[in-house]
């Protein structure tokens, strides 16, 4: 198993562009995230989905969407990129609510 | 909603040493307690986990423990080398509930440097 996939690994937007990240899993997992780490701080939950069909926010979902078409493929969306987006992107995903979290590695992005 | 608060940000150790990295969660409710491990530049790994029907859990070097009463759980390393360095999170949830009351809420880190 690849695991989870994400691309790209970096990217570099202009303020207003607009971007897909995506984000494929291989292990039939349900249960798929978007995280958005800071700097010196933590994890922190932007969009989520339960299944096929079903996305549903986070903690901070302003100015990013999401879908859910497939099992495996859950990509975000940013509309318009700002500064404050500037960040590192991981997507994961797991089995179950008692599962691990099985994270991707990654996407590096800069908003200038 | 659950919060997590995590101890120190920052910790320094001698190699051989031991490390204890501490955190407190609100919801009395949540019940899964994972530690995950992150090197700079790579992406967070699962290291260790604990549910609330256990106080404590080992391997190897690794050992995490949970006050339930207390609200609060810790990551003990013991004979850490200097591999150990990294960013390591605790997170917190409801392992039973489905919907956001299950998602995983993150501490804010702590950096842990080994010197040799």
């Amino acid at each position: 198993n690849a695991g989870v996939t994400q691309t790209p690994k970096f990217r570099i937007l202009k303020i207003g562009q607009s971007m897909t990240l995506q984000c494929a899993q291989d292990m039939n997992h349900n249960y798929m995230y978007w995280y958005r780490q800071d700097p010196g701080m933590g994890l922190k939950l932007i969009y989520y989905s339960v299944g096929a069909g079903i996305t549903d926010k986070g903690e901070v979902p302003n100015g990013y969407n999401v879908s859910r078409s497939t099992t495996e493929d859950f990509p975000l969306r940013l509309e318009l990129a700002a500064p404050s987006q500037t960040s590192v992107y991981f997507c994961a995903s797991r089995a179950g609510v008692d599962s691990p979290l099985h994270f991707g590695n990654g996407t590096r992005l800069t908003v200038t | 909603g659950e919060n997590v608060e995590q101890h120190p940000s920052t910790l320094s150790v001698q190699e051989g040493d031991s490390a204890v990295i501490k955190c407190t969660y609100s919801d009395s409710a949540s019940n899964y307690f994972p530690w995950y491990k992150q090197e700079l530049g790579k992406r967070p790994q699962l290291i260790i986990d604990i549910r609330s029907n256990v106080g404590e859990k080992k391997d190897q070097r690794i050992a995490v423990t949970l006050n339930k009463t207390a609200k609060h759980f810790s990551l003990h390393i013991t004979e850490t080398q200097p591999e150990d360095s990294a960013v390591y999170f605790c997170a917190a949830s409801r392992m039973n509930y489905g919907g956001s009351q299950g998602n995983l809420i993150f501490g804010k880190g702590t950096k842990l440097s080994v010197k040799p």
